[in-house]
């Protein structure tokens, strides 16, 4: 079974500070990890993905994560916050299911609050 | 850039009333989802469906939730008796192939239950 762990539900920074999103998982598989942002009032955007090739995957916005499979960890990061990142902020792990098929699983979300 | 759509955005129904949200996913995908997000609370999956079957359904997908892909283009969640905790927004979701499980979002359609 899949699952996977946001360690922090809100993450308050400054403009122009670094950015770090934690997430932690744990798979059966060789597991395909993603980083979702959900802007109030909108929908589920993706923001980058590992996919079983290079463990430093760069993103949209300036984001990107680096996958260790030795600390089962997904963390995202981004050296300067923009107000524009104020959202809510998905990790998401996909694993192939009892049923063949490859269901991605959430985590809980962290709000990403950025202060000017 | 080709996107999921869903309609209605926001509808109000009463309780035991049935509903249907509506989705048109990305033309050339082949791999469709409904997933929820409870105000406040984790996205939770619901189902997806391939070939024109459910490949899975989790706990909460119950005998009062239906998907059905009526005409080839639309892709559709009925729940046959609304309760208050069905309030939720609902995301439809596409993939072209599901080795990778990255999902393309419709904006959600907000279900509220009164």
């Amino acid at each position: 079974a899949q699952s996977v762990t946001q360690l922090d539900s809100h993450v308050s920074v400054s403009e122009g500070t670094p950015v770090l999103l934690r997430c932690n998982y744990s798979s059966s598989y060789s597991p395909s990890l993603f980083w979702y942002v959900q802007h109030p009032n909108k929908g589920l955007q993706l923001l980058l993905k590992y996919t079983s090739a290079a463990t430093l995957v760069k993103g949209i916005n300036g984001f990107e994560a680096e996958f260790k499979k030795s600390e089962t960890s997904f963390h995202l990061t981004k050296p300067s916050a923009h107000m524009s990142d104020a959202a809510e902020y998905f990790c998401v792990v996909s694993d192939r299911a009892s049923g063949g098929s490859y269901i991605p699983t959430f985590g809980r979300g962290t709000s990403l609050i950025v202060h000017p | 850039e080709p996107e999921v759509t869903q309609t209605p955005s926001h509808q109000v129904t009463q309780m035991g009333q049935e509903v249907i949200l509506r989705c048109v996913p990305i033309s050339n995908h082949l791999y469709f989802y409904w997933y929820r997000q409870i105000l406040g609370q984790k996205v939770e999956f619901l189902v997806s469906f391939y070939n024109n079957e459910i490949s899975e359904k989790s706990e909460i997908f119950d005998d009062q939730f239906s998907v059905e892909r009526p005409d080839g283009s639309n892709f559709t969640l009925k729940i046959r008796s609304t309760k208050l905790e069905d309030s939720a927004m609902y995301f439809c979701a596409s993939s072209r192939l599901v080795s990778t499980g990255e999902l393309f979002f419709g904006e959600g359609s907000r279900l509220t239950v009164l």
